[in-house]
């Protein structure tokens, strides 16, 4: 059963880089899938960050794009995310979760869902 | 950026009703939409993807449609586990986006 795990500093001052890293057990990173970061701030709805896949594209929030990076690592078998300049308004529970594909002339393409998410981590941005 | 509404935000229903959560989207998305199910302090649930296909695991009693840009889920009859929000999420040239979520309570 696929697993994800998020992990990464609570609490992160206002102007720094907020950094994540979700490890993926019991499924290879490269084996055709794309992988995600969603977050929610308290009492919110969902947000969508970005999504990468393991060749090293990524497609990111058109709102975020200027401070976002998501990469990977798959010798480690996980991927990370980087925020840059964050603000209170990036306090969030932030998850990431693998995303559906399909195949079509020899390439994989991301679908429309989410399928496997980790248990989320909180993050506070806070002086 | 393509949006989606989803309506009502709050619904309330009793146990064993029939309820409707509509998503609709600001442009045309194909079926490219899905719809999850999030409880308190838990991740979001798959629950249907390609706008009407259920999810393995997921009870029957769950059901999506889709008529040109509006997309519905419909549960037949709810049962106590169901009361959550529920959230509506498209994908189009790679880009996601959620709709504003329903929150479903016991009447």
């Amino acid at each position: 059963q696929v697993q994800l795990q998020e992990s990464g500093p609570g609490l992160v001052k206002p102007s720094e880089t907020l950094s994540l890293t979700c490890a993926v057990s019991y499924y290879s990173i490269s084996n055709g899938y794309y992988w995600g970061w969603i977050r929610q701030s308290p009492g919110k709805g969902l947000e969508w960050i970005g999504s990468m896949y393991h060749s090293g594209s990524t497609y990111y929030n058109l709102s975020l794009k200027s401070r976002v990076t998501i990469s990977v690592d798959t010798s480690k078998k996980q991927f990370s995310l980087n925020l840059s300049s964050v603000t209170a308004a990036d306090t969030a529970v932030y998850y990431c979760a693998r995303q559906m594909n399909y195949y079509d002339s020899g390439s994989y393409y991301p679908r429309d869902a989410f399928d496997i998410w980790g248990q989320g981590t909180m993050v506070t941005v806070s002086s | 950026d393509i949006q989606l509404t989803q309506s009502p935000s709050f619904l309330s229903a009793s146990v064993g009703d029939r309820v409707t959560i509509t998503c609709r989207a600001s442009q045309g998305i194909s079926s490219y939409l899905a719809w999850y199910q999030q409880k308190p302090g838990k991740a979001p649930k798959l629950l249907i993807y390609a706008a009407s296909t259920l999810q393995s695991g997921v009870p029957s009693r769950f059901s999506g449609s889709r008529s040109g840009t509006e997309f519905t889920l419909t549960i037949s009859s709810l049962q106590p586990e169901d009361f959550a929000t529920y959230y509506c999420q498209q994908l189009n040239s790679y880009l996601v986006t959620f709709g504003q979520g329903t929150r479903l309570e016991i009447k």
